[in-house]
């Protein structure tokens, strides 16, 4: 079984602070996600990267960026939080060639 | 632009058939997914559907007709545990799948 792990379920940070949100994958998946979810909106892709040192930006990257720098990690940075990044963030993989994506289990981050 | 609308919110109750539309607008289509959420989960993964036509896969079916951008997701025999999130999903070339914004499930006795 494909396993994603997140690094933190909950988060509270203060307007300001950098924040450092991680995600490890088992399954040598080539393509990584981070989304956020909010209440009416679905989930809104930030970043995307098909392989390692590589990014792409999504929907909605203002405020966020990424990296990548080994395959199995895939990390999330807001560089100064803010109240509007209140939300849960969902990373996901996927193989090259397949359809399905895999999620963790979401980090709850709060910015108060 | 690239968007997928389906239904906020439907009700049903046990035992009953309910079915989830999506209707979709992307580029580069590949193929439609579902995904299930229930509350503080991770959304997992349903079915695929990649060519026009119904995939069933248990009490859960799918269907896809790429002439119209239009598929469904179709849920026999209702129970409880049904009551949850559901989302479509475009699959997209350079592999980005853009989500609807979800239908959320209830389901009473």
């Amino acid at each position: 079984d494909v396993k994603v792990t997140q690094s933190s379920r909950y988060l509270v940070k203060r307007t300001g602070e950098k924040v450092f949100l991680e995600c490890v994958q088992d399954m040598d998946h080539e393509n990584m996600f981070w989304y956020r979810q909010d209440p009416g909106l679905g989930l809104r892709l930030i970043y995307f990267s098909y392989d390692v040192k590589m990014k792409e930006k999504g929907d909605i990257p203002e405020g966020y960026s990424v990296s990548r720098e080994k395959k199995e990690r895939f990390s999330l940075i807001l560089e100064s939080a803010s109240t509007n990044q209140t939300s849960m963030y969902l990373c996901a993989t996927y193989n090259a060639g397949g359809y399905e994506q895999y999620f963790g289990p979401g980090t709850r981050l709060t910015v108060t | 632009g690239q968007s997928l609308e389906q239904p906020s919110e439907v009700t049903a109750v046990e035992g009953a058939i309910v079915q989830i539309n999506c209707t979709y607008q992307t580029s580069g289509f590949y193929g439609l997914s579902w995904y299930q959420q229930h509350d503080g989960g991770a959304p997992t993964f349903l079915s695929y559907n990649a060519l026009d036509g119904l995939e069933e896969t248990g009490r859960f079916s799918s269907f896809l007709s790429r002439s119209d951008s239009y598929g469904y997701l179709l849920l026999q025999e209702l129970q409880m545990k049904d009551s949850a999130s559901y989302f479509c999903a475009a699959q997209q070339a350079g592999t980005a799948l853009i989500f609807g914004k979800g239908t959320t499930l209830s389901v009473s006795s």
